[in-house]
């Protein structure tokens, strides 16, 4: 069964210096969700996007989060510089496009990236 | 924007019990509303989910209820068992401003714990 890739798996890093999380969508799924979640709470969307165009960054922090998915299939994330309150869980998700009556609209997560900033 | 709420945050029920988990939602458009289940250390998958034009949808020991009226939908579990015990996310969705695909907007999450 296809699954979304993510990687890396886990990441530790100390504050004020760059991560990078990458993610390899559902082959043929045209739209790509970043998510973040932090521990006990729900995922919150980042960004989202439809094939390689951003459809949707109003909860990116955009002084130090930027993402892109230049030829509408894999999606990189990026933090720069990282912050304490980053630490979290960066999950990707991605779902066939459309949302007529055959797209189901369902999401289809990766296993996600677990960023822990000291 | 959306806001989901959902309770309650955590709930132990005896195994063979039923559970129930609801949650409520603020956009009067939306009308795509999944559930999630996310095991400890794992990806969140879909368990069910109801759209709109429909009240109630039954998937053998799992039930989701929707009021549009009042923006409030419901997870019923019914003879529940130990494997059941995970984190259950609500969502509550429509089409995003690019027109294209499902924004969704999810709870907090509701802690389930099954005792055998």
């Amino acid at each position: 069964e296809a699954e979304v890739a993510q990687s890396p798996r886990y990441k530790i890093t100390e504050k004020s210096q760059a991560v990078a999380f990458w993610c390899d969508p559902i082959s043929g799924h045209a739209t790509l969700y970043w998510y973040r979640q932090i521990l006990g709470q729900g995922p919150e969307l980042l960004v989202q996007f439809q094939d390689e165009s951003v459809v949707d960054d109003s909860q990116l922090p955009k002084d130090r989060f930027s993402a892109e998915r230049l030829k509408g299939v894999d999606s990189t994330l990026k933090i720069q510089p990282a912050e304490l309150g980053d630490s979290a869980m960066y999950l990707c998700a991605s779902s066939s496009s459309g949302g007529g009556e055959q797209d189901t609209g369902e999401l289809f997560f990766g296993e996600g990236s677990r960023l822990t900033v000291l | 924007g959306e806001n989901v709420e959902q309770h309650p945050s955590t709930l132990s029920v005896q195994e063979g019990d039923s559970a129930v988990i609801k949650c409520t939602y603020s956009d009067s458009a939306s009308n795509y509303f999944p559930w999630y289940k996310q095991e400890l250390g794992k990806r969140p998958q879909l368990i069910i989910d109801i759209r709109s034009n429909v009240g109630e949808k039954k998937d053998q020991r799992i039930a989701v209820t929707l009021n549009k009226t009042a923006k409030h939908f419901s997870l019923h579990i019914t003879e529940t068992q130990p494997e059941d015990s995970a984190v259950y996310f609500c969502a509550s969705g429509g089409f995003s401003s690019g027109g294209s695909n499902y924004k969704l907007t999810f709870g907090k999450g509701t802690l389930l714990t099954v005792n055998p």
